[in-house]
């Protein structure tokens, strides 16, 4: 079936450090991305998106990175600071097949930033 | 400034009782949404809405049941509460064909 899934739950980076948290998704037809950050006792905030008739998007220290051909979807967060310390999920839909299909979320990585 | 609320933030009830958790967002948006949370799983659609007087069940619906009787509101009920519906509740809202959706603070329900 239809899936979003996470390689690794946690993830540990040295303050200053690049992190990368990597994202698989198994259905062709999503074309549509989006990674949500969640501090803890808070409810998910929007990082970042893209579609799928893009490789690359960059943010404020955030880029998403997409790569259709084997379905895999990572952000990257540039010298990581503590308030990075959060869960992360990715979410994949679709918005061009006209149907009604929601966000279908991911289970989430775990970052912390070490000092 | 344009908000999403959820209350209460914290809830416990017993078992077989009826619970109607409260989702309000001044963003006016036609898009509403609830969704669990729970380890292992992240974030699971139980029902939505794309306008006033519409709703939709979404994965994990069984149990649950929602009304939409004006832009701003969304409320959630259980009908009977169960063990299995201790979980983290999140609600969010989004624009008409939107996909970026804004959450709420959550509302962690335990059932016992």
């Amino acid at each position: 079936g239809e899936s979003v899934g996470l390689h690794l739950p946690t993830l540990s980076v040295q303050e200053g450090d690049n992190s990368i948290i990597n994202c698989a998704y198994s259905n062709s037809a999503s074309d549509y991305f989006i990674w949500y950050k969640q501090e803890s006792g808070k409810g998910p905030q929007f990082i970042i998106d893209i579609r799928s008739n893009m490789d690359k998007r960059q943010g404020q220290r955030v880029t998403v990175l997409l790569n259709k051909t084997v379905k895999h979807l990572s952000l990257q967060i540039a010298a990581t600071q503590p308030g990075d310390s959060a869960v992360y999920f990715c979410a994949e839909t679709s918005i061009s097949s006209g149907s009604a299909r929601q966000l279908t979320f991911g289970s989430g990585t775990q970052l912390t930033v070490l000092p | 400034d344009a908000e999403i609320t959820q209350s209460p933030r914290h809830k416990i009830t017993e078992t077989g009782r009826q619970v109607t958790l409260a989702c309000h967002q001044t963003w006016n948006h036609n898009n509403m949404f609830w969704y669990r949370q729970d380890l292992g799983h992240g974030l699971r659609l139980i029902h939505y809405s794309y306008g006033v007087h519409d709703t939709n069940k979404g994965e994990v619906s069984d149990g649950y049941s929602v009304s939409r009787s004006n832009t701003e509101d969304l409320p959630l009920t259980l009908e009977s509460a169960a063990s299995s519906q201790t979980s983290v509740y999140f609600c969010a809202s989004s624009r008409t064909g939107e996909r970026r959706y804004t959450f709420g603070s959550g509302t962690r329900l335990t059932v016992v």
